[in-house]
């Protein structure tokens, strides 16, 4: 299985500040045939399930707002959060779907300092 | 716009199978071009994909739970299940159904997903 490792455990960031998530796969999640990274990034906060932010490593979901954009590739990715708002503490995960079974990060909890 | 809803018992004894049903509004089970998923999430821990079921009825488990986990499909009722047996206190959960656009024997990410069902294993 690829392991997904994130950092750090937990984050407090102020209110309009940046927040920055990383997550490291075991193995590139890189598919050279296509050059796409098959990485995935999630919000869960408290009594929801997990909502799509980030899929291809940077491609945004539809509906995501512009402050949200992951970066990196091949095994090192980021989810930064450009001006952190109240709204958006939660837990974060990354998830590699480039092979069976997809696997996700230990999950990142980001506070208000 | 899909969604997806878990059912089925809160509580299982340790021992029993654990027996679950998503149910899929807003698009048809049958559309040809997702897996279905189980995924599971201890309290205050990470998230753990089970399995995934195929409208034709093909099946990919994760490898940890393969040898206690059947995924099944029902596509008249536009469900699929999941039937986890010998659960321990381990496998105490909650438990989301989700979609992922399908990828050969692989999956994409999860853009859809059920609101989540708690299972408590207890006698």
């Amino acid at each position: 299985d690829i392991v997904m490792t994130q950092s750090p455990d937990s984050l407090a960031v102020s209110l309009g500040e940046r927040a920055t998530i990383n997550c490291k796969s075991s193995q590139s999640v890189l598919y050279r045939s296509d050059n796409k990274n098959y990485l995935a990034w999630y919000q869960q906060k408290p009594g929801q399930p997990p909502k799509l932010l980030v899929y291809w490593a940077s491609t945004r979901e539809s509906g995501v707002p512009d402050r949200f954009s992951g970066s990196g590739s091949g095994t090192d990715f980021t989810l930064t959060i450009s001006s952190l708002q109240a709204e958006d503490v939660a837990v974060y995960y990354c998830q590699q779907y480039y092979t069976n079974p997809p696997t996700f990060g230990q999950g990142t909890k980001l506070e208000i300092k | 716009q899909v969604q997806l809803q878990e059912s089925g018992p809160g509580l299982v004894k340790p021992s029993q199978t654990l027996s679950l049903t998503c149910t899929v509004s807003g698009g048809s089970i049958s559309s040809g071009i997702y897996y279905w998923s189980w995924i599971r999430q201890p309290a205050g821990k990470g998230l753990e994909w089970i399995g995934r079921i195929y409208t034709s009825g093909s099946t990919n488990y994760n490898p940890s739970l393969r040898s206690r986990v059947t995924i099944s499909v029902d596509t008249s009722k536009n469900q699929f299940s999941l039937k986890l047996s010998s659960v321990t206190a381990a496998d105490t959960a909650v438990y989301y159904c989700a979609r992922a656009a399908k990828r050969g024997d692989y999956l994409y990410y999860f853009d859809y997903w059920g609101q989540g069902t708690l299972v408590t294993v207890s006698s």
